[in-house]
């Protein structure tokens, strides 16, 4: 009830091209989902989030889609560049509480 | 600036020799977590805490310790007990309450390593 399943596990994608990561939980009650990027030896740093009342929301080359009666959520990298190489994680939380739920995360690696 | 700092960013354990690793923020954050993560694993949760003095177990608390004596520090003991401690070890911090808001502020981690 608690898992947020997060796909593909790693992701190898030219420069310029779109990157697209998905994620699908199972708990109803959740109302808040941030992806996180990770680079290597660094922590996670969260990068975009969305709640259930928009269907898609993007900040620069970066958006979320958002699909509430499917109970899934995608981030989409436009454009992407070898400096977007790194793992990302998708994440959920609610229902009076704040602890979230992690994905296992997804290497992304932009080749030139 | 706010922020999580985490020290050491390297630290070594001999075999059987129970290690601390730090956790400060000045975010002024209820909630704190420390994360373990191995290469392909994702990010598993050992401890948390919502409040001073007050935490709870997570999925791998098995062989670590923690305490919450100030709303600042959260640190991690890691014990002989734990088998296979190499890893890298993340703090994290939020605000606590009903709704989450802003996510969860990390560290940039230390790589524990058994020699």
């Amino acid at each position: 009830q608690q898992q947020v399943k997060q796909s593909p596990q790693s992701l190898i994608v030219q420069k310029g091209g779109i990157s697209i990561i998905n994620c699908a939980y199972e708990n109803t009650a959740f109302d808040y989902f941030p992806w996180y990027q990770q680079f290597p030896g660094k922590g996670p740093a969260l990068l975009i989030a969305i709640r259930p009342d928009v269907s898609e929301k993007k900040e620069g080359r970066f958006t979320i889609s958002f699909n509430k009666s499917a109970k899934q959520f995608s981030l989409h990298i436009m454009d992407s560049q070898p400096g977007d190489s790194a793992t990302y994680f998708c994440a959920a939380s609610g229902a009076g509480s704040y602890q979230l739920t992690f994905g296992k995360g997804t290497k992304l690696s932009v080749i030139p | 600036d706010g922020g999580i700092t985490q020290s050491p960013k390297y630290l070594f354990r001999k075999e059987g020799q129970n290690v601390t690793l730090s956790c400060e923020q000045n975010l002024n954050h209820d909630a704190m977590y420390w994360y373990r993560q191995d290469p392909g694993q994702g990010l598993r949760l050992i401890y948390y805490s919502q409040i001073v003095n007050d935490f709870q177990k997570g999925d791998i608390a098995e062989g670590y310790s923690v305490s919450r004596e100030k709303k600042e520090s959260f640190p991690l003991t890691v014990t002989s007990a734990q088998k296979n401690p190499t890893a890298f070890y993340l703090c994290a911090s939020s605000i606590s309450g009903t709704q989450l808001t802003g996510g969860y502020t990390f560290g940039s981690g230390t790589r524990l390593t058994v020699v």
